[in-house]
């Protein structure tokens, strides 16, 4: 099992420009979860999805952020036009649908956005 | 009041010390604890998770649920400096679907 999958590993940006991050989770999970980390605010849930589905995106901070999951082995994080502010560590997880609830990260995306 | 509340640190302890991380919640509803460690620029890595309260041993590490006093930790005995890293508390509500509210960390460095 090759685990969640996320790339970029590193992107650095300039402000204004659009940025696209991805993510493969494990296969056979139902569910998908994209955090952000910081120093400030520790792990944050941006949004998440269960069978391709958006279930809850009230984490995510401003239009500027949008997420897709046009299949079960793939999803996008998109930041449009980007901030400063949003530089930060963003974690792509999933899960199964039954048994605990238990997520498996990713390595994560670093984004820094001049 | 933020959902999760775990001290930041740094803490710093000799090898072979025993170790004490603690978190506390608001939410009486949540049912899943877990802990998991996370290592400089890596992911968080699932450490132990318990359902409901009480104890779990798994080797040199045990966590404990208090939910009387929204109160859990977790336990390194024989620290060793591979420990080293970053401790997150999460805690997720009772249908599991709603993803686990994290604490924000606590950075422990094991001395040699």
């Amino acid at each position: 099992d090759a685990g969640v999958i996320q790339s970029p590993r590193h992107e650095v940006t300039e402000m204004g420009q659009e940025v696209t991050l991805r993510c493969k989770p494990i296969s056979g999970h139902d569910y998908l979860f994209w955090y952000r980390q910081t120093m400030m605010r520790g792990l944050e849930l941006l949004i998440y999805f269960n069978n391709n589905v958006p279930i809850d995106d009230s984490g995510m901070p401003e239009d500027r952020f949008s997420a897709k999951m046009p299949n079960a082995s793939f999803s996008t994080l998109k930041i449009q036009p980007s901030e400063p502010r949003d530089s930060a560590v963003y974690f792509c997880a999933s899960r199964r649908e039954s048994g605990a609830n238990v997520l498996t990260f990713g390595a994560g995306s670093r984004l820094t956005v001049l | 009041q933020k959902e999760v509340e775990q001290d930041p640190g740094p803490l710093s302890v000799p090898e072979g010390a025993i170790v004490s991380l603690n978190c506390t919640y608001s939410n009486s509803a949540f049912q899943y604890f877990m802990w998991y460690r996370q290592y400089s620029r890596k992911g968080p890595e699932l450490l132990m998770y318990t359902y409901s309260s009480g104890n779990k041993e798994d080797g040199r590490f045990t966590a404990q649920v208090d939910k009387s006093s929204k109160y859990i930790s977790l336990f390194i005995r024989d620290s060793q400096p591979s420990d080293s890293a970053t401790y997150l508390c999460a805690i997720g509500g009772p249908g599991g679907a709603d993803g686990l509210t994290f604490g924000k960390g606590t950075h422990l460095i094991i001395q040699p």
